[in-house]
């Protein structure tokens, strides 16, 4: 399955923070969303192949990275307390087929 | 722009019962709709899907009802079960180019009682 790591972070308003997600096996799509408390997961970034493919309303801070070996990475940077939230890794197959979402990583920023 | 609407917001139901959830989405060139089931602490999981050439799609309790001119479509949960108790999530994405990601509803909190 979906693997992500921490799967609880806390930090400090203007830190940075990396999470890691590890797709499945063969899947060249991951996309990250984020979800806040009582809201259903907002798309922050996708990437195929290892190039950015498509990119939500978040801003610059926002940014990802994913490698060959089925990893990726969602940074962030200047931590704001709206920040805080559960952050959601999905791979798939492709762009066009079914998203498989990780357990997410819940970061609290105070 | 709320571009897919769910509702109810919450939902309690009889052991046995039918549970529904409905969705509304604005976007035509949507042409994907997945449900998803989620429970506290864990990522949303892949419950059901379907595409707008078929109305309706059935994986054991669960139904997808889709009307693709009211632009509206439906989960329904036959014989609703204790362990059914989830927030539930309609998503809708479109296919062409910057089209991939996954819009979601705003969710609705399943309760299922003894």
């Amino acid at each position: 399955g979906v693997t992500q790591s921490p799967t609880h972070l806390i930090k400090t308003r203007g830190q940075q923070v990396t999470l890691r997600c590890s797709s499945q096996s063969g899947h060249n799509t991951v996309s990250w969303y984020q979800q806040a408390l009582g809201q259903g997961p907002q798309f922050i970034f996708q990437y195929y192949r290892e190039e950015e493919n498509g990119r939500g309303n978040f801003p610059p801070r926002f940014s990802g990275l994913q490698f060959p070996n089925d990893s990726s990475e969602l940074n962030v940077n200047a931590l704001e307390l709206d920040d805080s939230a559960l952050y959601l890794c999905a791979s798939s197959l492709d762009r066009y087929t079914e998203a498989f979402f990780g357990q997410g990583t819940r970061l609290t920023v105070v | 722009q709320q571009q897919v609407k769910q509702s109810p917001q919450s939902l309690i139901v009889q052991k046995g019962g039918i549970s529904i959830i409905n969705c509304a989405y604005e976007n035509t060139a949507f042409d994907y709709f997945p449900w998803y089931q989620q429970f506290p602490g864990k990522g949303p999981a892949l419950l059901i899907a379907i595409r707008p050439d078929v109305s309706e799609k059935k994986e054991g309790r669960f139904t997808i009802s889709f009307n693709k001119s009211a632009k509206q479509f439906s989960l329904h949960i036959m014989d609703s079960q204790p362990g059914d108790s989830a927030t539930y999530f309609c998503a809708a994405r479109g296919s062409g180019a910057g089209s991939y990601q996954l819009t979601f509803g705003k969710g609705t909190k399943l309760s299922v009682i003894p």
